[in-house]
């Protein structure tokens, strides 16, 4: 079985600071990480994920992610944010090599970004 | 639009009542997937469907929901007699086998009175 654990359930920030969203797994077998994102009253959008190569991981709208296997974390960053980044953050983890893809989702991080 | 759509986008019911909501999913995607999420919480699994075969369920699916997906194509979750805990924001999500990115609808959400 898989667990993701978001231990900041709201992280507020200025508009230009930079942020980092924790996330931390648990799982048996290998697995792959996912970011995504909700907007009020929309539904999930991925943000971006891991699935092999390089460790470090980049969305098309500055955000990135660094997958660490020995600390079993896949943290989020980015290094000036918008007001337009108020959301909802979920990290998601699946297990690798099955056809069942059932995502496993923290608790989410609501990302607050004030002028 | 091509993604995936969820109808309706909000439903109120009182206590006892029967709800049915659908999923569109990406029309070549032969996987679905139901979850729920409730206030202050990730999305949690319900089931899920490759083509027209309920292939998992979880535990969280009692007796009293039931979801089909006639043909492969569009996808229903029917909840039977609705208690209150049953509030929550209902998500389908598609995803083509193979590949690895489930794409999510808007979401239905639930209020039971």
């Amino acid at each position: 079985a898989q667990s993701v654990t978001q231990l900041d359930s709201q992280v507020p920030v200025f508009e230009e600071a930079p942020v980092e969203l924790r996330c931390n797994y648990s799982s048996s077998v290998s697995v792959y990480l996912f970011w995504y994102v909700q907007y009020p009253n929309q539904g999930l959008q991925l943000l971006l994920k891991y699935l092999s190569g390089s460790t470090l991981v980049e969305s098309i709208n500055g955000f990135e992610a660094e997958f660490n296997k020995s600390q079993t974390s896949f943290h989020l960053r980015k290094p000036s944010v918008h007001i337009s980044d108020t959301a909802e953050y979920f990290c998601a983890v699946r297990p690798m090599n099955t056809g069942f893809q059932k995502l496993v989702f923290g608790t989410g991080t609501r990302l607050l970004v004030s002028p | 639009d091509t993604g995936v759509s969820q109808d309706p986008r909000h439903k109120i019911t009182k206590r006892g009542q029967n709800v049915t909501f659908r999923c569109d999913p990406i029309s070549e995607h032969n996987r679905l997937y139901w979850y729920r999420q409730t206030l202050g919480q990730g999305p949690e699994f319900l089931t899920y469907f490759q083509n027209e075969a309920q292939l998992e369920k979880s535990r969280l699916l009692s007796d009293r929901f039931s979801a089909e997906r006639p043909k492969g194509s569009f996808s229903t979750l029917e909840i039977q007699r609705t208690e209150q805990g049953d509030s929550a924001m209902y998500l389908c999500a598609s995803i083509l086998g193979g590949t690895d990115t489930q794409y999510f609808g808007p979401g239905t959400r639930l209020t039971v009175l």
